[in-house]
């Protein structure tokens, strides 16, 4: 009964290949979101998506492509990995901005290593 | 351009001590601030969401204050345990995007 959860826990791969990771929440929250955690810890927003359409996009380069086939599912693909690409990234889901309540839900993380 | 900075970056304390832990933030135009935890090699846990209206929220141990006006926040934990040992991150949402804006985190260890 995990709130949200992604899959693989544990990516890793070389450089130049492509990947998928998967989100998915069972909360009924119309919004997710991609955060990326870097060697640094320090974590950053990537994307957010609503009622499956996007609507942050933070300057992540075009090899990155979300995709939100519904409302309780956010992918990411990344194309052509490099070693910088190496990090941690987090999914998360909230109700709308609009809602009074919107307290960011976050999954366990998939911990990519680019070789 | 919302920062968030917390201090300080680092915190070692004997159990049973009260602790405070700071966070600041540049734009006091904020939605809300919410409170994390995250253990080793693990996800974030939320503790505590506060709306930019209110100015503390409680559960159990745990005290968080927001003075939006001087952009700050504060995270009380009373009566530290081991347990309580991880890194404590504060993210406010700003209020022109739906998106959380993280500080760089606090480290505790409470010993035993």
């Amino acid at each position: 009964d995990t709130a949200v959860s992604q899959t693989p826990k544990y990516l890793v791969t070389q450089m130049g290949n492509d990947k998928s990771i998967k989100c998915e929440q069972n909360l009924g929250h119309d919004t997710m979101y991609w955060y990326k955690q870097d060697s640094k810890k320090f974590l950053k927003i990537m994307f957010s998506y609503n009622n499956k359409e996007l609507i942050i996009n933070e300057t992540v380069p075009n090899r990155f492509s979300p995709k939100s086939p519904d409302k309780a599912h956010l992918n990411l693909h990344i194309n052509s990995l490099e070693l910088g690409d190496s990090a941690v990234y987090f999914c998360a889901s909230s109700q709308p901005l609009a809602s009074s309540y919107n307290e960011q839900f976050f999954g366990p993380g998939t911990r990519l290593t680019v070789l | 351009k919302q920062e968030v900075t917390q201090i300080p970056a680092a915190l070692s304390v004997p159990e049973g001590e009260n602790l405070v832990l700071n966070c600041s933030f540049t734009d006091s135009a904020i939605y809300n601030l919410q409170w994390f935890r995250q253990d080793p090699g693990k996800g974030l846990t939320s503790l505590l969401l506060i709306q930019s209206s209110q100015r503390e929220q409680t559960s159990g141990r745990l005290n968080a204050s927001l003075d939006k006006s001087s952009g700050r926040s504060t995270l009380y934990i009373a009566a530290s345990q081991p347990g309580d040992s991880a890194t404590y991150l504060c993210a406010v949402r700003p209020g022109y995007g739906n998106k959380l804006v993280f500080g760089a985190g606090t480290i505790l260890r409470v010993k035993s």
